[in-house]
């Protein structure tokens, strides 16, 4: 059964800083990986799509790679700003048994002024 | 103009009462979804639908219905509301290179 994680929970750094996110998977039977930025009160928002093919993508200041051997994929945020303070998770398409997405449980990103 | 909508986007409601959320999508995908989000945030499938057809049923009490009169639109019936069904339900659909794109989300509230 395909579980995902995501280390740490919570984070707080201040502006300008870059950073890095991790989702780790048991299962590394998947079709894709995605990330989505998620704002309160609001619905998720793709980031990136990385497909079980890829190594790595890369829109704007963010970089998101996948190694799909150790089960693991990291999100980098370069010159974080406190827009992009949000909470940001992962999910893997299974491709074991039903096709669908799991998600993980998510990492509140705050950025300080 | 937005790509999946949801309404309504707050419901509040007594136990025992029926709602229903409507979805949707103009991006004109095959695959739309319904996902539940609890108090800790967690997202958990609950319905997928391929071109009007139940794909997924994801052990959700049979409570709920999703409805899918055609692809553009996915409903979700809710009978018999229980104080844990209060959570945000979220509608997605998917592209074919399995993008997701999310609704803005209906919060119930079940007094």
């Amino acid at each position: 059964k395909q579980e995902v994680t995501q280390i740490p929970a919570a984070l707080s750094v201040p502006e300008g800083e870059n950073l890095v996110l991790n989702c780790s998977f048991t299962d590394s039977a998947i079709y894709n990986l995605q990330w989505f930025r998620q704002d309160p009160g609001k619905g998720l928002t793709s980031l990136l799509l990385i497909q079980s093919s890829q190594r790595e993508q890369t829109s704007g200041r963010l970089n998101a790679s996948l190694d799909k051997s150790s089960g693991r994929s990291t999100l980098y945020i370069a010159a974080s700003q406190p827009g992009d303070s949000a909470t940001y998770l992962c999910a893997v398409a299974v491709a074991s048994g039903t096709y669908k997405y799991i998600f993980g449980t998510g990492t509140r990103l705050k950025v300080l002024a | 103009d937005t790509a999946v909508s949801q309404t309504p986007k707050y419901l509040v409601t007594q136990m025992g009462n029926d709602k229903s959320i409507k979805c949707e999508q103009n991006l004109g995908h095959d695959t739309m979804y319904w996902y539940k989000q609890d108090s800790k945030k967690f997202l958990k499938i609950m319905f997928s639908y391929n071109n009007k057809e139940l794909i997924i049923n994801e052990t959700v009490p049979n409570r709920f219905s999703p409805k899918s009169p055609d692809k553009a639109h996915l409903n979700l019936h809710i009978n018999s509301l229980e104080l844990g069904d209060s959570a945000v339900y979220f509608c997605a659909s998917e592209g074919v290179t399995g993008e997701l794109f999310f609704g803005e989300g209906s919060r119930l509230t079940v007094l």
